[in-house]
């Protein structure tokens, strides 16, 4: 099992450009989540989803976008980047079958926005 | 914000002694849970204290809970020079979703 893999691991942005981050899980997880994480502020939420076809957003969703297509893929977009949101990308996943609110990572991906 | 708190924000021991991190956070939940991120990758769960808990051990781990003060506390002991890293509690609250509140996080460093 692969677990939570996320494309890409590093990207470059100038203002105004728009991109796509794709998180993948093998584990077929009902729930998926995209966090940002900056220095000083741990993990906060942008957008989560608890099952395929559905999304939601959560603590910072302005200027982000989502999709839950497929269940095993959650997709981040942005439309037109800006530097307040160059950060450290995560996606994570977690299953409410076993209420053991245990939430899978992926390894992040660095958005530099100039 | 409902973020939770961590406390130091960073902690430097030598190898062998004991690591203490704690967590407030300000709202009722129904779990809490602490998690590690060493340099440059994502999170791993380390352990899961529910609200009805109020002690819980894993290996070298022992998380408390104390609703009352809505605070955590996670003890590591014996420390290696592999638990350098950053240790984040997260809190769940009663809901349809399993979405957690992660705090800031706590920086430590053990020294061999």
């Amino acid at each position: 099992n692969a677990g939570v893999t996320q494309t890409p691991k590093f990207r470059v942005l100038k203002t105004g450009q728009s991109m796509t981050l794709l998180c993948a899980q093998d584990m077929n997880h009902e729930y998926m989540y995209w966090y940002r994480q900056d220095p000083g502020m741990g993990l906060r939420l942008i957008h989560y989803s608890v099952g395929e076809g559905t999304t939601a957003k959560g603590e910072v969703p302005d200027g982000y976008n989502v999709s839950r297509l497929k269940k095993q893929n959650f997709l981040l977009g942005l439309e037109s980047a800006a530097p307040s949101q160059t950060s450290v990308y995560f996606c994570a996943s977690s299953s409410p079958g076993t209420g053991a609110y245990e939430q899978y990572f992926g390894p992040g991906t660095r958005l530099t926005v100039t | 914000s409902q973020q939770g708190e961590e406390d130091p924000q960073a902690l430097s021991i030598q190898e062998g002694e004991n690591a203490t991190m704690n967590c407030s956070y300000k709202t009722s939940i129904n779990n809490l849970q602490w998690y590690r991120q060493n340099s440059g990758r994502g999170l791993v769960h380390l352990i899961l204290i529910r609200s009805n808990e109020r002690e819980k051990h894993s290996g070298r781990l022992r998380v408390t809970l104390d609703t009352s003060k809505k605070s955590s506390s996670l003890l590591i002991t014996a420390s290696r020079a592999a638990d350098t890293a950053s240790y984040f509690c997260a809190y769940g609250v009663s809901g349809g979703y399993q979405k957690v509140t992660f705090g800031i996080g706590t920086k430590l460093q053990v020294i061999p």
